[in-house]
């Protein structure tokens, strides 16, 4: 089974404060993805990786940066924590989808961290 | 840009009903779609991936289906049980763009 690990399930931080969410997902996929997820808003892309080193931003990259040193991990940083950075974090990996009749290309997601910014 | 929409926001059924949530997106090019099932306060686990090609999916008591022409997906829950209570989500794959995902479905069955 594919597994995806997020570090921490539960975080409580300051304003100002920099904090890391770290990924682990152990099926050497590709691409890994962080999302934030809010009421009403579904989940929205931070952004993606989809080979180490590599960096995409999706719809909402402000205030966040992000590191892919090895292929495994995938990094969420928030440099200066603001409030409304309060949120549900979802990482999430998946293989690259070569073609239109690939078998699946499903994003395998980890449990969620859920931080609270003060 | 892909619009995914959830309708409704919120559904409470007795325990043994058959019940349908929906999924609409605005734009048909789609590469696949998938429904997602998130439990209170946890990560999301896939139930069905449709690829574009495909007209529905079955799981068990799941079935999955896509319109591409018509922008519409629907995900049918028959006999449904008290351990169904999840949030349902769909999203949207395409080539070239992210995956969009809707804002979901808050699913409660009552025994």
């Amino acid at each position: 089974d594919v597994k995806v690990t997020q570090s921490s399930r539960y975080l409580v931080k300051r304003t100002g404060e920099k904090v890391f969410l770290e990924c682990v997902q152990d099926m050497d996929h590709e691409n890994m993805f962080w999302y934030r997820q809010d009421p009403g808003l579904g989940l929205r892309l931070i952004y993606f990786s989809y080979d180490v080193k590599m960096k995409e931003k999706g719809d909402i990259p402000e205030g966040y940066s992000v590191s892919r040193e090895k292929k495994e991990r995938f990094s969420l940083i928030l440099e200066s924590a603001s409030t409304n950075q309060t949120s549900m974090y979802l990482c999430a990996s998946s293989f690259n989808a070569p073609a239109e009749n690939a078998p699946t290309d499903t994003q395998y997601f980890g449990p969620g961290t859920r931080l609270t910014v003060l | 840009k892909q619009e995914v929409t959830q309708i409704p926001a919120a559904l409470s059924v007795p325990e043994g009903e058959n019940l349908v949530l929906n999924c609409s997106f605005t734009d048909s090019a789609i590469y696949n779609l998938q429904w997602f099932r998130q439990d209170p306060g946890k990560g999301l686990t896939s139930l069905l991936l449709i690829q574009s090609s495909q007209r529905e999916q079955t799981s068990g008591r799941l079935n999955a289906s896509l319109d591409k022409s018509s922008g519409r997906s629907t995900l049918y829950i028959a006999a449904s049980q008290p351990g169904d209570s999840a949030t349902y989500l769909c999203a949207v794959g395409q080539i070239g763009d992210d995956m969009r995902f809707g804002a979901g479905t808050r699913l409660t069955v009552k025994p």
